[in-house]
């Protein structure tokens, strides 16, 4: 069973808007962390937020944490075409990984 | 750095055989972690290897079992395969063991199962 759920579970955007997307679990956690995948390849770690902290920045995405509602949101500021992909949220409960079904991010030219 | 580094990157087996996946993780890193994907339950946790040691495991039948090497390299096997074993393996290396840190994946092994 996953521990994350994303929504939506796909969102196609124009180039240059903005993307949000929203991480939902179950359990408490350590932290939360945000990876992207492009087409059927490995992932690739965007941030991770510890459970201590509200909200991260790193470059164009940021990242929230709220711990009293077990959820956070993703946001992708001033999209390109190049963010184009798969992105998860995954939990860190008990020392294991536990990922969300993914949220599928089309940016439009 | 050298990334984390999978072989084969696709592999076909039939039914009933054995497969056995490589992982050499990021230099300096002790920690790996095994994921299966599929398009219909997602990404799951398989096992987590730290200095030679099995620290966690995820909820898959015996058939899924692995170990790691003194140098941090990580082999999976999985034993009498089924159809349902088609997906994509991917490895993860971290500094430190338990998730407490950000992973690094590798490409992954795309296994299909005839």
């Amino acid at each position: 069973s996953q521990q994350g759920e994303e929504d939506p579970q796909a969102l196609s955007i124009q180039e240059g808007e903005n993307a949000t997307m929203n991480c939902s679990y179950k359990t408490s956690i350590n932290n939360l962390q945000w990876y992207r995948q492009n087409s059927g390849r490995g992932l690739v770690h965007l941030i991770l937020i510890r459970s201590n902290e509200r909200e991260k920045h790193s470059g164009r995405l940021r990242v929230t944490l709220d711990t009293s509602k077990k959820s956070s949101s993703l946001l992708i500021t001033a999209s390109r075409a190049a963010d184009t992909a798969s992105y998860f949220c995954a939990t860190t409960n008990d020392y294991k990984l536990s990922f969300g079904a993914g949220t599928t991010v089309t940016v439009r030219a | 750095k050298a990334g984390v580094t999978q072989t084969p990157r696709y592999l076909i087996k039939t039914r009933g055989q054995q497969v056995t996946l490589s992982c050499s993780p990021i230099s300096g890193h002790r920690s790996v972690s095994w994921y299966q994907q599929t398009p219909g339950q997602g990404l799951q946790f398989l096992f987590e290897y730290f200095s030679e040691t099995q620290r966690n495991k995820g909820n898959f039948p015996g058939r899924f079992s692995g170990r790691q090497f003194s140098n941090s390299r990580s082999e999976m096997n999985v034993s009498t395969l089924e159809l349902g074993d088609s997906a994509l393996y991917l490895c993860a290396s971290s500094f430190r063991t338990g998730g407490e840190y950000e992973q690094y994946f590798g490409p992954g092994t795309r296994l299909t199962v005839t």
